[in-house]
This record gives structure tokens, sequence and C-alpha cells, in this order.
């Protein structure tokens, strides 16, 4: 079953905006990974939140992680066209290794 | 990271026929996961395959439909048995290599007519 719950499902926004994802889960979690996934391809791995951790940056993204309120968010900055794309959430529950994804916000950048 | 490939990327068949898709690691790794996806859908895990055991099938899943097989710590194959329209989706192999992350293949893009 489904764990998380990104929205919104779809955003546009112009190039040069920040973007915002939001994505809630059910349980406990290890860690949640953000991957981006462009045009039905393979996915890409942005970034990794430990449970233990608030906040992650890398390069224009940023990753919070509100454990008490279930819930993270991805922040991309300054985007670009490039950044069109679906993008996911995943978390890791438990002693398992398996992921379990949310339904993903496809997000796009207008030049 | 771990550098991923699959096997075809993409293949267009006939109902009732089987395929196989294999993923190919560059080191070796404990587990590796095959998820699917439907289109404009998310994943959903399909198995997990260890070297040298039986996967393990999530919910949903058989093995009958969906054998896997695991010779290697590099290597594994998905086959897709008795296709049916209804499993036309991207079907992708992933692994945990070193910290926790987990990195994705390429994908194979397969529709069933």
């Amino acid at each position: 079953s489904q764990q998380g719950e990104e929205d919104p499902q779809a955003l546009s926004i112009q190039e040069g905006e920040n973007a915002t994802m939001n994505c809630s889960y059910k349980t406990s979690i290890n860690n949640l990974q953000w991957y981006r996934q462009n045009s039905g391809r393979g996915l890409v791995h942005l970034i990794l939140i430990r449970s233990n951790e608030r906040e992650k940056h890398s390069g224009r993204l940023r990753v919070t992680l509100d454990t008490s309120k279930k819930s993270s968010s991805l922040l991309i900055t300054a985007s670009r066209a490039a950044d069109t794309a679906s993008y996911f959430c995943a978390t890791s529950q438990g002693g398992s290794e398996k992921l379990v994804f949310g339904k993903g916000t496809k997000l796009t950048v207008n030049p | 990271s771990a550098v991923i490939s699959q096997k075809p990327s993409r293949d267009i068949c006939q109902r009732g026929t089987s395929l196989t898709i294999q993923c190919q690691v560059d080191s070796q790794v404990t587990m590796m996961f095959w998820y699917r996806q439907q289109p404009g859908q998310s994943l959903t895990l399909i198995a997990t395959a260890n070297q040298g055991s039986e996967a393990t099938y999530e919910s949903g899943f058989v093995i009958d439909k969906f054998p896997i097989s695991r010779p290697n710590l590099t290597f594994s194959t998905l086959t897709v048995s008795n296709m049916s329209p209804e499993d036309s989706s991207i079907y992708l192999c992933s692994v945990r290599h070193g910290s926790l992350e987990q990195y994705f293949g390429p994908g194979t893009r397969l529709t069933v007519t």
C-alpha cells in the first residue's frame, strides 16, 4: 500500500521561481528519500534524510522532515526548465530496506 | 553510487508470451529489488531478491507470474509470464549500495498488445 502522499499532484511554475512539494506518510520511518523521474525513465536519487534529521541541503534542493507531523517537503530554488519531471518521496520502515513510494508530484517549469 | 543497467530498455510483446528483464550492477550488492510502475502511477515493489535464496514477494505478486533469478551478487532477472495488457508498465530494478540510499536502473518499458 502507498505510504506517502505527495501534494500537490501537479505544479506549474515559471523558470526562476521556487517549487515546493510535500509528502506525508502514515507510520514511523527510518529515513525518507526523494527521487526525480523524467518522462517515464529511471529514478534519479536526489536526497536522503534520516528520521533524526530535520533539514538537509544539496545544491538547489532543500528537504525538511517533521516526524511529529509525519511529513516532509522538498524545495527546489531558482527552478529551471530542466527541473521539469515527476518527484516522488519514498520511505523505509522498521528493519526493512524496501521502499514505499508516494504518488508523486508532476512539476512543470515553464521557460 | 552504483551503476545499474537493464535490458531491454523497452519491448512490445504479444499477449500470452513471456519477457525476461535483466538487471546488472557494477558492484556486488546483497539485495536487489524489482518494482513496477503502471502508466501514470507510482512505483510498487514486486519482490526482493537475495543471492542464493528464493525471492520474497509482496502481497499481490506471485512467483508463477513474476519468477525471479539471482544467480550472483551483481545480476538478477525478472520474468513477466503469460502477459496481458494489464502488465504494460515500466519495470525497474534497484539496489542499496553502501549507505542507505537506493539506486534505480533506467527501467524497462513494456507494452503488451
